[in-house]
C-alpha cells in the first residue's frame, strides 16, 4: 500500500515562531488531508488539499502532487497549536479510489509560552 | 451539532466480552469509515461503507470484528471475544463521495 512519511516527528517552538511540517507519500493520490489531533483525541480537519495551495488564517498548506509531498505552514504559533498533526492520503493508483485514508505517524508539536 | 457522533465515548470491558460501538455520520454523507488508533500511532483504516454496502475491509479486521450500516445511516462496530490487544481508540468518519472525511470524537476501548 501507499507509504506516508511525516517530518519532523517532534517539534518544540516558542510562541510566535513559524514552522513547516512535511508529508511525503509514495504514490499518486486523489485525497490528501491535514488534521490536528487535540489532547482529547478529536481529529480536526485543517485542509483538504490533494494539490495546490490553500490558506486559512495562520495556517497554509501546499501540495506538489507531481513530486509527492505536501507542506503545512504554521505562522505566529500559539500554545493552542500544540498537539499532533497528521497528514493522510487516499486514492493511490493501486487502491480503490477515494476510500481508505493512510495516515503518517504524525508530528508532535509543542508550543511553549 | 451536526458533526459525526460516536457512542459510547469510553468503554472498559473484561477480556472475552463482546462490545458494540455506534457511529452517526453527518446526515447527507453517503460514505462511512471506521479506523483504529493505538497510542503514539496514526489511525489505521478498518472498513468503509457506501450507503449500506460494505465495500472494503482491511486485513486488520479479523473475524472477531463485524460492522454494519443497515439503512445507510448509522453504523455499528462489534468486537466479539475482546482481547487486550483490542484496546485502542475507534474512530468513525464520514464523507460525501471522495472528498473530505470528517471524524467523530472516537470511542476509547480498554480491555482488562
Amino acid at each position: 500500500g501507499i507509504q506516508v512519511e511525516q517530518s519532523p516527528p517532534d517539534l518544540i517552538l516558542q510562541e510566535g515562531a513559524n514552522s513547516t511540517l512535511r508529508c511525503n507519500f509514495s504514490d499518486s493520490v486523489n485525497n490528501l488531508q491535514w488534521f490536528h489531533q487535540n489532547p482529547w483525541g478529536q481529529l480536526i480537519n485543517l485542509f483538504y488539499i490533494p494539490s495546490g495551495t490553500k490558506q486559512n488564517g495562520r495556517l497554509s498548506a501546499t501540495t506538489v502532487a507531481t513530486e509527492r509531498y505536501s507542506l503545512l505552514y504554521i505562522s505566529s504559533s500559539q500554545t493552542t497549536d500544540s498537539g499532533v498533526y497528521f497528514c493522510a492520503v487516499g486514492g493511490g493508483s493501486r487502491e480503490t479510489s477515494g476510500s481508505r485514508l493512510t495516515f503518517g505517524e504524525g508530528t508532535q508539536l509543542t508550543v511553549n509560552p | 451539532d451536526t458533526g459525526v457522533s460516536q457512542d459510547p465515548r469510553h468503554k472498559i470491558t473484561k477480556r472475552g466480552q463482546n462490545v458494540t460501538f455506534r457511529c452517526d455520520p453527518i446526515s447527507e454523507h453517503n460514505r462511512l469509515y471506521w479506523y483504529r488508533q493505538t497510542l503514539g500511532q496514526g489511525p489505521e483504516f478498518l472498513t468503509y461503507f457506501q450507503n449500506e454496502a460494505q465495500l472494503e475491509k482491511s486485513r486488520l479486521l479479523s473475524d472477531r470484528f463485524s460492522a454494519e450500516r443497515p439503512k445507510g445511516s448509522f453504523s455499528t462496530l462489534e468486537i466479539q471475544r475482546t482481547e487486550q490487544g483490542d484496546s485502542a481508540m475507534y474512530l468513525c468518519a464520514s464523507s460525501f463521495e471522495f472528498v473530505t472525511q470528517y471524524f467523530g470524537p472516537g470511542t476509547r476501548l480498554l480491555v482488562l
